[in-house]
């Protein structure tokens, strides 16, 4: 099952923050972010392995409550590079390998 | 490193045509790849899992003779839309991961660019 997303879209203006939150109704191994540019393939940004586990990249952190099986994904100052739409990646036992689901996704913009 | 190169990157056919896309790992060997479609502002569902040298997995509702999947090697996966019909059109992309099945979950996922289909 699809994990749930929220918000679906945001609009930022530059260096404003945003969180945006994966919630799965699946236990999960581990929570993936990726970023999204209209027309390209996703580009990988982090992985969160442990429960309560936060992990940061320049401005761009995230959180992964194991218990809760949520995970979170933290915009701070943003630019517009930011723009974009995320997904979270949660990975579950199936057929023998571990494949990937991807959230609902979260739409965000960004402007000057 | 850990790059995947996808062909082509477009491609408009006509009705009933069968097109094959191609998902290559160059710089890394890839026991398994995957196969995502993506329509628009809608997330990547995952279609199959392609394991090396042996069949595909297919997610539920995806048909395994309209979408034939072959990963005869380490570094090459091949997706084929067979008989192609306009509401086959979507952007598909396939991804692969480094490393053995006991670290997989723990890899993140190199993708291609995505073959975007358009079905007249």
């Amino acid at each position: 099952q699809q994990p749930v997303q929220s918000p679906q879209a945001v609009i930022l203006r530059e260096g404003e923050d945003a969180v945006i939150n994966c919630s799965s109704s699946k236990a999960l191994y581990s929570v993936h972010w990726y970023r999204q540019k209209h027309g390209e393939a996703p580009v990988f940004l982090m992985i969160l392995l442990k429960g309560g586990e936060q992990k940061g990249h320049e401005k761009i952190s995230a959180s992964f409550n194991e218990k809760k099986q949520q995970s979170s994904l933290y915009l701070t100052a943003s630019q517009l590079s930011y723009s974009g739409t995320y997904f979270c990646g949660t990975v579950g036992l199936g057929a023998g390998t571990y494949k990937y689901i991807f959230g609902t996704g979260t739409r965000l913009k960004v402007l000057a | 490193g850990a790059v995947v190169s996808q062909h082509p990157s477009w491609v408009i056919c006509k009705s009933g045509t069968s097109v094959k896309i191609e998902c290559r790992s160059l710089d890394f060997q890839a026991t398994t790849m995957f196969w995502y479609r993506q329509f628009p502002k809608q997330s990547l569902m995952l279609m199959a899992t392609s394991n090396e040298g042996s069949k595909a997995t297919y997610e539920q509702g995806v048909e395994k003779d309209k979408f034939l999947i072959n990963h005869a090697s380490l570094t090459l996966s091949t997706l084929t839309v067979t008989s192609a019909h306009p509401e086959d059109s979507s952007f598909y992309i396939c991804s692969a991961r480094v490393g053995r099945p006991i670290s997989e979950s723990n890899q993140p996922q190199h993708f291609g660019d995505g073959t975007r289909l358009s079905i007249l």
